[in-house]
C-alpha cells in the first residue's frame, strides 16, 4: 500500500470556524489530490498539485484553499466551515509519470462534520 | 458537459458473475480507470482500460468501447468480500480524473 496518511480521521466543528486537513505521503510522489465525497456525487475534486507550491482548482474548489510547500504534505483549509463541507474527504496521490494511466493511490479519508 | 453513468445498486449471489456497466460523455479521454471501495475505506485500484477491449486479471475483467463510451467491469466467483461499491473513473486529459457515483454491490449466500 502506497504510504499515505491523513489527519484528522475524524473531526467535528462548527459553522464559521477555519479548519485545515493535513495529508501527508512518504512515496515521493509529484502529484497530490483533494476530493470530497457524498452520496450521490461520487468523488468530486477539489484542488490537486503537480509539484512544492504549484497547485489548481478542480470542480469543486470554491470555499477552498490548498497549499503544498513539501513534497510530501498537501494542506486543505476552509477557511469558514459551512453545513455544505460537511463530507468525507480524501486525499489522492499518483507519481505523474505518466498521463493519462496515472493510478491515483488514496488516503483513508478524513470524516468532516460541520454543525 | 461531463458525465459517468452507473447503475447505484445490484445484488448478485455468491459463486455467480456480476456485470456492472458504465457510460460516460466527457470532453477528452485518456483512459478509463475501476477502482473498489469497501464501505468506510479508501477507493483502491481494479484495472486500466486505455484500448478498446477486454483486460483480465484474475476473477476480475474489464472492458472498454471508446466509440460507444462504454466499459463494464466483469467479476467471476463472486465472494462475499466483493460487497463494495465499484467507481468508474475517466482521464480526461493530463492528470485530471472525474468519478462515477459508484455502484453498490451486495453479494448475498
Amino acid at each position: 500500500d502506497a504510504g499515505i496518511t491523513q489527519s484528522p480521521r475524524h473531526k467535528v466543528t462548527e459553522t464559521g470556524t477555519p479548519v485545515t486537513l493535513r495529508c501527508h505521503q512518504t512515496e515521493n510522489h509529484r502529484y497530490m489530490y483533494w476530493y470530497r465525497q457524498d452520496p450521490g456525487h461520487g468523488l468530486r475534486l477539489i484542488h490537486y498539485s503537480y509539484g512544492v507550491k504549484d497547485t489548481d482548482k478542480g470542480e469543486v474548489s470554491d470555499g477552498y484553499s490548498v497549499s503544498r510547500s513539501k513534497t510530501e504534505d498537501f494542506l486543505l483549509t476552509l477557511e469558514s466551515a459551512t453545513s455544505s463541507q460537511t463530507s468525507v474527504y480524501f486525499c489522492a496521490i499518483s507519481p505523474g509519470t505518466a498521463a493519462g494511466r496515472d493510478t491515483q493511490y488514496f488516503g483513508p479519508g478524513t470524516r468532516l462534520t460541520v454543525l | 458537459g461531463q458525465n459517468i453513468d452507473q447503475p447505484t445498486e445490484m445484488t448478485a449471489t455468491e459463486g455467480a458473475i456480476v456485470q456492472i456497466n458504465c457510460t460516460y460523455q466527457t470532453s477528452g479521454f485518456n483512459g478509463l480507470f475501476w477502482y473498489q471501495q469497501h464501505a468506510g475505506e479508501a477507493p483502491t485500484f481494479l484495472s486500466y482500460n486505455v484500448l478498446d477491449g477486454l483486460e483480465e486479471k484474475g476473477r476480475f475483467s474489464s472492458f472498454l468501447s471508446r466509440s460507444k463510451g462504454y466499459s463494464y467491469l466483469l467479476l467471476k466467483e463472486l465472494q462475499m468480500k466483493d460487497s463494495a461499491s465499484y467507481l468508474c473513473a475517466v482521464n480526461t486529459g493530463g492528470f485530471k480524473t472525474i468519478f462515477g457515483a459508484g455502484t453498490r454491490l451486495f453479494v448475498k449466500a
